[in-house]
């Protein structure tokens, strides 16, 4: 089944320091991904998104994430978070008529 | 900056009855989708609609849900009889091309309490 797992459900960082966040796809072609970011309730936006093409895609917010095909995998990646940063982030993927997300993962900022 | 719209933000309902929620998509978009998620799990999908019908479901769009896009702005889903475990936050999405191509815009939900 096409899908994507994002294995770490909380991450906690502090804050200026680097953020990592994994999600592994199984899809039969090469799928399209997405990250979303949702803040404690508000809805879903979009970070970036990744269709073909090169592999290192930018986001806002100095989001940025890298397609790795052989890894089948999508990590999400800021270099120095921030204390707005603490939200849940979805990893998504795509077919033509629905958009399916991982089980997300906290990020939790410590001053 | 166009948005996705969805009413009521909360609503409170007695098990048994019946729900609509409805969303006003952004109005070039032809794609439509509900999602829900209820608390602490992940977002799930749940139906899209394009070019007046359904064009996929989830398993958990059972006979007791339906969409429909009434006129040319919203686009409604109802629960027909609701149970405690239909009680989750309910996104609305839409988007200019499939999902495949296209970026879904998100609503800020609908948060459905059934007692």
């Amino acid at each position: 089944a096409q899908s994507v797992t994002q294995p770490d459900i909380h991450i906690t960082v502090s804050e200026g320091a680097s953020l990592e966040l994994r999600c592994n796809y199984s899809y039969g072609a090469t799928p399209y991904l997405f990250w979303y970011v949702q803040s404690p309730g508000q809805g879903l936006q979009l970070l970036l998104k990744y269709f073909s093409g090169d592999t290192l895609v930018q986001g806002i917010k100095g989001f940025e994430a890298e397609f790795k095909r052989s890894q089948s995998s999508f990590n999400l990646r800021k270099p120095s978070v921030h204390w707005s940063d603490a939200a849940e982030y979805f990893c998504a993927g795509s077919n033509d008529y629905k958009l399916s997300f991982g089980a997300g993962t906290t990020v939790t900022v410590r001053a | 900056e166009p948005e996705v719209t969805q009413t009521p933000s909360h609503q409170v309902t007695q098990m048994g009855q019946e729900v609509i929620l409805r969303c006003v998509p952004i109005s070039n978009h032809l794609y439509f989708y509900w999602y829900r998620q209820i608390l602490g799990q992940k977002v799930e999908f749940l139906v899209s609609f394009y070019n007046n019908e359904i064009s996929e479901k989830s398993e958990i769009f059972d006979d007791q849900f339906s969409v429909e896009r009434p006129d040319g702005s919203n686009f409604t889903l109802k629960i027909r009889s609701t149970k405690l475990e239909d009680s989750a936050m309910y996104f609305c999405a839409s988007s200019e091309e499939g999902a495949s191509t296209g970026e879904l815009f998100f609503g800020e939900g609908s948060r459905l309490t059934v007692l």
